[in-house]
């Protein structure tokens, strides 16, 4: 699978939009880019994946460039609950593929 | 629906003591891993199971063993734990084969002395 680079750590306003950057430019084609959360140590928690096209749910929206090297999480309106560490990874679907990297993610603070 | 579980939540061992940390999922999901988290640092696999009956090495493997005892339950077992070992264990679990989305237990506080 491929790797995956993150900031370390990025602030932002509450109330404002939070937009965290991956890059993945050795992804293949079967390749999914998926974005868990990790809040104070509790277990990771899905966000959100896509393949290459855009995707939103009820968290977050998954902007994907059509290069598919890199991507961007977007949560629309911060709070401070959103205080986490993100991680994005990338992982094939393919059964012998393997296994996923998390690496150390995005420490991402919500300011007042 | 109580997910992935782990127990125990915390744990304190000696130098050179054994113990089994246990997951169980009810999702019925294939695919189950096992994780370790060191303070202010990332993830890092040190086993998964791709199926019943089938567990492969991650990153981290060195000291550790694992049982799939059956679709539902994945156990790690350290033999003679050091205070390397000391971390954060969480074990996941995801369907319909490794590489889709994963679910995570709560985690088991490790202390080795």
């Amino acid at each position: 699978d491929a790797k995956t680079t993150q900031p370390p750590s990025m602030d932002c306003a509450e109330g404002r939009a939070a937009n965290l950057p991956c890059n993945h430019s050795t992804i293949s084609g079967n390749e999914y880019v998926y974005w868990y959360r990790q809040i104070h140590s509790q277990g990771p928690q899905y966000i959100i994946h896509g393949l290459k096209n855009n995707e939103t749910n009820e968290m977050a929206s998954l902007i994907i460039t059509e290069d598919r090297k890199s991507s961007t999480l977007i949560l629309p309106h911060a709070t401070l609950r959103d205080t986490a560490v993100y991680y994005c990874i990338v992982s094939s679907k393919n059964a012998n593929a393997g296994k996923s990297t998390f690496g150390d993610g995005t420490t991402l603070t919500v300011k007042p | 629906n109580a997910g992935v579980t782990q127990t125990p939540k915390f744990q304190v061992l000696k130098t050179g003591q054994s113990m089994t940390l246990q997951c169980a999922q009810d999702m019925n999901h294939n695919s189950m891993y096992w994780y370790r988290q060191d303070p202010g640092m990332g993830l890092r696999l040190i086993y998964y199971s791709a199926s019943e009956g089938t567990t492969d090495k991650g990153e981290v493997p060195n000291g550790y063993n694992v049982s799939r005892l059956n679709k539902r339950e994945f156990s790690l077992r350290l033999e003679s734990a050091a205070p390397s070992q000391t971390s954060v264990y969480f074990c996941a679990s995801s369907l319909p084969t490794i590489g889709g989305t994963q679910y995570f237990g709560p985690g088991t506080r490790l202390t080795v002395l």
